[in-house]
């Protein structure tokens, strides 16, 4: 079973305020790691996939780096609004094989 | 189609009855999960398809749930002799191919046991 642990787990904000929240997975055998948004009644939407130790992504305000050697990611927020609110998912894959989701880390941006 | 579609949205069934959920993948995507979520929990790997074959099954938690696919087309989870601990958002999602390309989730299906 693999472990993808993301903190915290939850985590308010003010509008304006910039954030960032962790994501770990096994460092042996790293193939990929996605980013995830999950807002209330709709499906999770794809932020990004990193393949490459050292990569780093962004998306407007959001973006995200990789560490594949010590198997941690981190995706930021700068300047959060209240739209930013929403589950952020990451998950790995591990070879050609199914990915795995943690938990999520659930936003809440309060104007 | 244009995006991953499920069907039923919300299917509510009593306990020990039999339940088929569909997912239609993105039109050329090979790979297929599908995932569920319970109340207050995370997203649950349970089966995953490339093309027709399922090489990771390890999700499944019981053998009372079952999945297949037609080619790379149309996947439908079964789930016998429904319990109430079943009842969550099953998700499906599609990729174009290996897992280092992002996947398009469905709405989900929310299934209750009643």
């Amino acid at each position: 079973i693999l472990n993808v642990e993301q903190s915290p787990q939850s985590l308010h904000v003010q509008e304006g305020d910039s954030t960032n929240f962790t994501c770990s997975f096994p460092s042996s055998n790293f193939y990929a790691l996605h980013w995830y948004r999950w807002e209330t009644a709709k499906s999770p939407e794809a932020l990004f996939v990193m393949t490459l130790n050292g990569d780093e992504k962004k998306k407007g305000r959001i973006s995200a780096t990789l560490n594949t050697k010590e198997g941690y990611s981190y995706l930021y927020i700068k300047g959060s609004q209240p739209e930013d609110s929403a589950t952020y998912l990451c998950a790995f894959s591990e070879g050609y094989q199914k990915v795995t989701f943690g938990t999520g880390t659930k936003l809440q941006v309060i104007p | 189609g244009a995006g991953v579609s499920q069907s039923p949205s919300n299917k509510v069934t009593e306990k020990g009855k039999d339940v088929e959920l569909r997912c239609d993948p993105i039109s050329g995507h090979t790979a297929l999960y599908w995932y569920r979520q319970r109340l207050g929990q995370g997203l649950e790997f349970l089966i995953y398809f490339q093309g027709n074959s399922a090489p990771d099954k390890s999700g499944l938690p019981s053998d009372r749930f079952s999945a297949e696919r037609t080619g790379e087309s149309v996947s439908t989870l079964t789930i016998q002799r429904t319990q109430q601990e079943d009842s969550a958002v099953y998700l499906c999602a599609s990729s174009l191919g290996p897992v280092n390309t992002e996947a398009f989730f469905g709405q989900g299906t929310r299934l209750t046991v009643v």
